[in-house]
C-alpha cells in the first residue's frame, strides 16, 4: 500500500525555473525522504528530514515538513534538463519498511 | 566501494513459472529490502531482511517469497507467475540505522510474462 500521494503527477517547466513538487502522507512518521529515478533505473536517496525538523536544504535542494498537515514539499531551485527524472517521497515509521508514494515526473526542457 | 547489484538486469517468463532474483547488497549493509514497481500500482514493498530474518512483509500473496543469507545477499522468488507479475523488481540495502534508514537502490531486474 502506498502511504504517500504526490502532486503533480507530472509536471513540465523550462530549465532555470523553479520545480516545486507535494507529498502528503496518513500516519505518523519518523522521517521523510526524498529519492530520484531516472527512467526505470534504480532510486537514488536526495535528502532525508526528521520529524522534529521544519527545513532542510542540500545544495538546490529544500525540503520543507509539517507534521500537522502530514506534507511536505521538494523544491528544486535553478532546475537544470539532467533534473529530467521522477521524484518520490518515503515515509519511515521506524520500523525500517519505507513506504513510497506515487511519484512526479518532472521534464526539464532545455 | 560496489553499489548494490542485482541479477539478472532483465528475464522473460512464462505464465506459471517460477522466478528467483539475487540481491547482493554494499557491504556492511544488513538490511535488504525488496519493492514491485508498475506503472499502475507504483512502488510496493515486499519485504525487508535482516540478518537473515524476514523483519517487514507487504501486502503480497504467498506465491512471493525471499530469503536472506549470512553474508546478506537476499533472494526473492515468484512462483506459479501471472501475467501481473510483470513488473521491475528493486533490490535496496541499508545498515539499518534506527531513525534514519536510508536505502540504497539496485538497478533492478525487470521481469517480463508472457
Amino acid at each position: 500500500s502506498q502511504q504517500g500521494e504526490e502532486d503533480p503527477q507530472a509536471l513540465s517547466i523550462q530549465e532555470g525555473e523553479n520545480a516545486t513538487m507535494n507529498c502528503s502522507y496518513k500516519t505518523s512518521i519518523n522521517n521523510l525522504q526524498w529519492y530520484r529515478q531516472n527512467s526505470g533505473r534504480g532510486l537514488v536517496h536526495l535528502i532525508l528530514i526528521r520529524s522534529n525538523e521544519r527545513e532542510k536544504h542540500s545544495g538546490r535542494l529544500r525540503v520543507t515538513l509539517d507534521t500537522s498537515k502530514k506534507s511536505s514539499s521538494l523544491l528544486i531551485t535553478a532546475s537544470r534538463a539532467a533534473d529530467t527524472a521522477s521524484y518520490f517521497c518515503a515515509t519511515d515509521d521506524s520500523s525500517y519498511k519505507l513506504i513510497f508514494g506515487s511519484g512526479t515526473r518532472l521534464l526539464v526542457r532545455p | 566501494k560496489a553499489g548494490v547489484t542485482q541479477t539478472p538486469r532483465y528475464l522473460i517468463k512464462t505464465r506459471g513459472q517460477q522466478v528467483t532474483l539475487s540481491c547482493s547488497p554494499i557491504s556492511g549493509h544488513r538490511s535488504v529490502s525488496w519493492y514491485q514497481q508498475t506503472p499502475g500500482q507504483g512502488l510496493q514493498f515486499l519485504f525487508e531482511y535482516f540478518s537473515e530474518t524476514q523483519r517487514n512483509k507487504g501486502n503480497f500473496p504467498g506465491r512471493f517469497s525471499g530469503r536472506q543469507f549470512s553474508n546478506s545477499r537476499s533472494e526473492m522468488n515468484v512462483s506459479t507467475l501471472e501475467l501481473g507479475d510483470s513488473a521491475l523488481y528493486l533490490c535496496a540495502s541499508s545498515v539499518a540505522r534506527a531513525g534514519a534508514n536510508v536505502l540504497t537502490f539496485g538497478a533492478g531486474s525487470r521481469l517480463t510474462v508472457l
